[in-house]
């Protein structure tokens, strides 16, 4: 595709309840990131795959969310029983290096509240 | 850990002045830097990518600098313009991952 594209945009979910963001990359990218963006704040790192291996997940804040890319290719961010806390803004972006050599392009967001 | 800070946080100019941004950061061993906009409600669209190795980079009324080893950065915008309003976030790259600023929200006014 011509970009990073992320669905849903917009996702409410009662406290509990297990939500999926999912990211597709730019074609042919061999790396993905997740970032976290609260509000006010800078994005924050998640999580990073190089093809369909996951080679730093330190940054996810749980045991409640998971990451998998199992073709190298489309993403999904996995949050379960989610916590208001969980409330913010999530970035997907792609890079054609392995690591982050050249430019990362980052998709719209998926904005989650948890009512 | 990686810290990068943004002055100012905020940053209101009449159109077609000039203004700087600054970002610093607490690790000067880093592969690149990358400066984006946000738009509110919007995704990040990178402006301007410099590798660890260059000084600068310019893309029409941008030009970005690159002082390592004091970890500094500047994002300079000639002749401002009210399109230019947005979030202009600074973020360097480390190992695996992009660290980032809080970011500079700009409001140029007509």
């Amino acid at each position: 595709g011509a970009g990073v594209s992320q669905s849903p945009r917009y996702k409410v979910a009662k406290r509990g309840q297990d939500v999926a963001l999912r990211c597709d990359p730019i074609s042919g990218h061999v790396s993905l990131f997740w970032y976290q963006q609260a509000l006010g704040q800078g994005p924050e790192f998640l999580t990073y795959f190089q093809n369909e291996a996951q080679l730093d997940k330190s940054g996810l804040p749980s045991d409640r969310f998971f990451a998998e890319r199992p073709e190298g290719s489309v993403s999904t961010l996995k949050i379960q029983r989610t916590q208001q806390e969980d409330s913010a803004v999530y970035l997907c972006a792609s890079s054609s290096s392995r690591g982050l050599n050249t430019e990362a392009f980052f998709g719209q967001g998926t904005r989650l509240t948890v009512v | 850990k990686q810290e990068v800070t943004q002055i100012p946080a905020a940053l209101s100019v009449p159109e077609g002045e000039n203004l700087v941004l600054n970002c610093s950061f607490t690790d000067s061993a880093i592969y690149n830097l990358q400066w984006f906009r946000q738009d509110p409600g919007k995704g990040l669209t990178s402006l301007l990518l410099i590798q660890s190795s260059q000084r600068e980079q310019t893309s029409g009324r941008l030009n970005a600098s690159l002082d390592k080893s004091s970890g500094r950065s500047t994002l300079y915008i000639a002749a401002s313009q009210p399109g230019d309003s947005a979030t202009y976030l600074c973020a360097v790259t480390s190992g695996s991952r992009l660290t980032f600023g809080e970011g500079t929200q700009l409001t140029v006014n007509p």
